[in-house]
């Protein structure tokens, strides 16, 4: 069964203006966090948060999570041109002991100024 | 900041031939990965690797596969005989420890494509 979900899956949006995206999930988990990939690159991380958190800042980006409904949104602030990217939320489940993570599909944002 | 290393950047292989992609995880980290981006689709997990053996493997991970950490800062991921199917972005990642503050980091990737 698949883990992480995002939507929605592509964003458009105007420099200045905020982009949020959102990501499901169907089992426990330890944190759930957020990658950013620029097109054909690698995986960047932005934020991680713990299952006891729910919220967490990190320069423009707001991370929340809410256990009780197995969701999470990402919120990037005053969007400029270079977070055009790729953004995909990956779980670390309560039931894993290795620590690795599955990902969302992802959700495809495009800042344009 | 201390990085993942994965080399080549990109690698074309025939249908059948073998192929090692390499990749060198941040010096004092203990759990390595490897997860695969078939283009348009989501990251899969591949294999974790603790201890110099196999913690834990995907349905993916079928006996093509091979993992080795053949010395203190190489970690290795073999294809014995690929398959068109093979082709994808091959991550690697590593992490100090688990749970709480440790989190994956992921090199920049190998784009292996089958012909």
């Amino acid at each position: 069964s698949q883990q992480g979900e995002e939507d929605p899956q592509a964003l458009s949006i105007q420099e200045g203006e905020n982009a949020t995206m959102n990501c499901s999930y169907k089992t426990s988990i330890n944190n759930l966090q957020w990658y950013r990939q620029n097109s054909g690159r690698g995986l960047v991380h932005l934020i991680l948060i713990r299952s006891n958190e729910r919220e967490k800042h990190s320069g423009r980006l707001r991370v929340t999570l809410d256990t009780s409904k197995k969701s999470s949104s990402l919120l990037i602030t005053a969007s400029r041109a270079a977070d055009t990217a790729s953004y995909f939320c990956a779980t670390e489940m309560t039931t894993d002991s290795w620590g690795k993570l599955q990902f969302g599909a992802g959700t495809q944002v495009v800042v344009t100024p | 900041e201390p990085e993942v290393t994965q080399t080549p950047s990109h690698q074309v292989t025939q249908m059948g031939q073998e192929v090692i992609l390499r990749c060198v995880p941040i010096s004092n980290h203990l759990y390595f990965y490897w997860y695969r981006q078939i283009l348009g689709q989501k990251v899969e997990f591949l294999v974790s690797f603790y201890n110099n053996e196999i913690s834990e493997k995907s349905e993916i991970f079928d006996d093509q596969f091979s993992v080795e950490r053949p010395d203190g800062s190489n970690f290795t991921l073999k294809i014995r005989s690929t398959k068109l199917e093979d082709s994808a972005m091959y991550f690697c990642a590593s992490r100090g420890g688990l749970g709480g503050k440790n989190i994956q980091y992921f090199g920049a990737g190998t784009r292996l494509s089958v012909l």
